[in-house]
This record gives structure tokens, C-alpha cells and sequence, in this order.
């Protein structure tokens, strides 16, 4: 049974710093992997999708990379900013089984401070 | 102004009473899905519709009911017989339901039990 976990569930950074979410999943059999953003009682917002075949996506300051062999995503921010807090969730397509459903993990709740 | 739009923002509910969620998108898109988020758990798939007049349950269908009648709508019934309706509910659509295929979501609305 596919399994997402994503590691710190909490994180606080003084602002401008680089920083590293990172997500696992126990079945390597996946179509892709998505990182998403949830501000405080709002919906998602979708930040990058990586397709099984990819390694790496990136879309201005932020870079998602996929290592499908040892279950493993990391969503690299750069220069963090305030507005960069939020809840960072990610979730995968598994090939097994139902592929109409995501499995998402429990989110990285970041807070970057002035 | 293309997206996801969740009515009402905030919808109460009394003890037998059935309560529906609106769902619309103007982004054309085939596939729609109703997820429960709810504190400390992952997202979970209630319903989803790959295609007009179609739809399948997801993981917690129980208590809920769907509609497809239209490309663009896809309400949600939250009926007397889901005992723990309290959560927030999401709304999400996709340009068809291959695994490919990222998913946009819409603003939420959250339910509360008087």
C-alpha cells in the first residue's frame, strides 16, 4: 500500500534562507509526483508536477526533484520570503490500482519570519 | 478569468438536515473531484466524474452524494447519514482524468455542524 510521508511536519527560517521539504513514498511504481501549496483555509495551489521519467522540475525560485529508485522528493526553495509561508503538501499517482487517486502526505507547515 | 469556484465559503448544518456544496469550473476540463481535508489527515478522495452523467466513489463515500450533470458543475450532498460532516471540502478539476494530468483546485468550503 502505497505511503506518502513528508519530513518535518513544522519548519520556521529567518528569511532569505535556502531551504530543503523533503517527501518519501513506499511504492516506487508511480506516474508522477506533485508538490502543492495551501495558504491558512484556502484551497491548493499546484507548484510543480514531475512525471516518472523526470528528474527534476523547476519554476522560478522553487526546484522539485524526483528520486523514484529510493522513494524520494525534495522541493528546494531559494531566498526565502514571508510570503513563501504556507502549507507544502505533496502527492503521488501510484500505477497500481486505482491511478484516478493521489496519496498525499501531511504537509510541511513553513513559516519564514522577517 | 479561468478557475474553480466553491459556494459558499462557510455553510452550517443542523443535526438531519442535508446540505449541499457547489462546484463550478470554467476550464473545460472533463474530470472533477470532491476531497475531505480534515486536521492532522491527509486529503481523501470522496467522489470523482471522469465525464458527464459518470462518477465513482473515492475512499469515503459514505454519507456523501454526488452529481454530473453538467461539464462544468459538479455539486456535492453532504446527506443526515455522514455522522462526522465537520471538515473542510474541496473542490478540483483536471483536463481528463489520465494519471498525466495535474489537478486544479478550487477555494474550499468549510462545513461546520450547529
Amino acid at each position: 500500500k502505497q505511503e506518502v510521508t513528508q519530513i518535518p511536519a513544522a519548519l520556521s527560517v529567518p528569511e532569505g534562507e535556502n531551504l530543503v521539504l523533503n517527501c518519501s513514498f513506499t511504492d516506487s511504481a508511480i506516474y508522477n509526483l506533485q508538490w502543492f501549496r495551501q495558504d491558512p483555509g484556502k484551497g491548493l495551489t499546484s507548484l510543480l508536477l514531475i512525471q516518472s521519467s523526470q528528474r527534476e522540475q523547476t519554476s522560478g525560485r522553487l526546484n522539485a526533484s524526483l528520486d523514484k529508485s529510493s522513494g524520494r522528493s525534495t522541493l528546494y526553495i531559494a531566498a526565502s520570503q514571508p510570503g513563501d509561508s504556507a502549507t507544502y503538501l505533496c502527492a503521488v499517482r501510484p500505477r497500481a490500482g486505482n491511478n484516478r487517486k493521489l496519496i498525499w502526505g501531511l504537509g510541511t507547515s513553513l513559516a519564514v519570519n522577517p | 478569468d479561468g478557475g474553480i469556484t466553491q459556494s459558499p465559503k462557510y455553510l452550517f448544518r443542523k443535526e438531519g438536515q442535508n446540505v449541499t456544496l457547489s462546484c463550478e469550473q470554467n476550464l473545460n476540463h472533463d474530470a472533477m473531484y470532491w476531497y475531505r481535508q480534515d486536521p492532522g489527515q491527509g486529503l481523501r478522495l470522496i467522489y470523482y466524474s471522469q465525464i458527464v452523467n459518470d462518477f465513482q466513489k473515492g475512499d469515503i463515500a459514505e454519507g456523501y452524494s454526488v452529481s454530473r450533470e453538467k461539464k462544468e458543475s459538479f455539486p456535492l450532498t453532504v446527506t443526515s447519514a455522514q455522522k462526522n460532516p465537520t471538515a473542510f471540502y474541496l473542490c478540483a478539476s483536471s483536463m481528463a482524468a489520465t494519471p498525466q494530468e495535474t489537478q486544479y483546485f478550487g477555494p474550499g468550503t468549510r462545513l461546520l455542524v450547529l
